[in-house]
């Protein structure tokens, strides 16, 4: 079955809103990654966060393991933030090391 | 630090050709990982190599596909007589495990088209 599941699968906002985007899973949680996949396909690190809470910015990764959720708020949201967000998460046991990966939010910013 | 390279960036091939895709981590990284990504089914593992030995391989297509890593510098996806299934993004990932923060860095991607 599907391990990761993101909500919502898109999102469009008025420059300056704010975004929280849902990344669930199902399996017991090794580390938690979150990717903005750029239109051009590349992708790139936002954060690694096993647990608890970072922030980059405008960005702020929250993980909480017992309840098997990571989400991703995005604080007054800009043109150039449009893209695919994807979280990705490594279980523990015998599937360490490979990421399972959501289906991704799609965001669009617009003015 | 140039990041994980990919090469081709993008290859198309006739169906029944060879692919072989190239990737070179970032220096230092133990660890290598293949990934593929299409519309239908988002982003897959495929592989993954550590300090060049292969730990799991449970993602790979059993017939036609292969990856080595001959050297910590670089790791081939090798793809035999291709199919138009096998059109998808190919990504390659590194990490240093063992820092306590196992970030996995993407390349480019290479986008395979098999007419």
């Amino acid at each position: 079955g599907q391990q990761v599941q993101q909500s919502p699968a898109s999102l469009v906002l008025q420059e300056g809103e704010n975004a929280e985007l849902q990344c669930n899973f199902s399996t017991s949680l090794n580390s938690m990654q979150w990717f903005y996949q750029r239109p051009e396909g590349s992708l790139v690190s936002l954060f690694y966060n096993p647990s608890g809470t970072k922030q980059s910015g405008r960005l702020t990764s929250t993980t909480v393991i017992k309840e098997r959720r990571s989400s991703l708020h995005i604080s007054s949201s800009q043109i150039t933030d449009s893209g695919t967000y994807l979280c990705a998460m490594e279980s523990r046991g015998s599937a360490l090391g490979r990421l399972h990966f959501g289906a991704g939010t799609q965001l669009i910013v617009i003015p | 630090n140039a990041g994980v390279i990919q090469t081709p960036r993008h290859k198309v091939t006739g169906k029944g050709q060879e692919a072989t895709l190239w990737c070179e981590p970032i220096s230092g990284h133990s660890a290598v990982f293949w990934y593929r990504q299409t519309i239908v089914q988002g982003l897959e593992f495929l592989t993954y190599f550590r300090n060049q030995a292969p730990i799991d391989d449970s993602g790979m297509p059993k017939e036609r596909f292969s990856a080595q890593m001959p050297n910590q510098s670089h790791s081939t996806l090798k793809i035999q007589s291709t199919q138009p299934q096998d059109s998808a993004v190919y990504l390659c990932a590194s990490s240093h495990p063992g820092t306590g923060e196992d970030t996995q860095y993407f390349g480019p991607g290479t986008r395979l088209l098999v007419l």
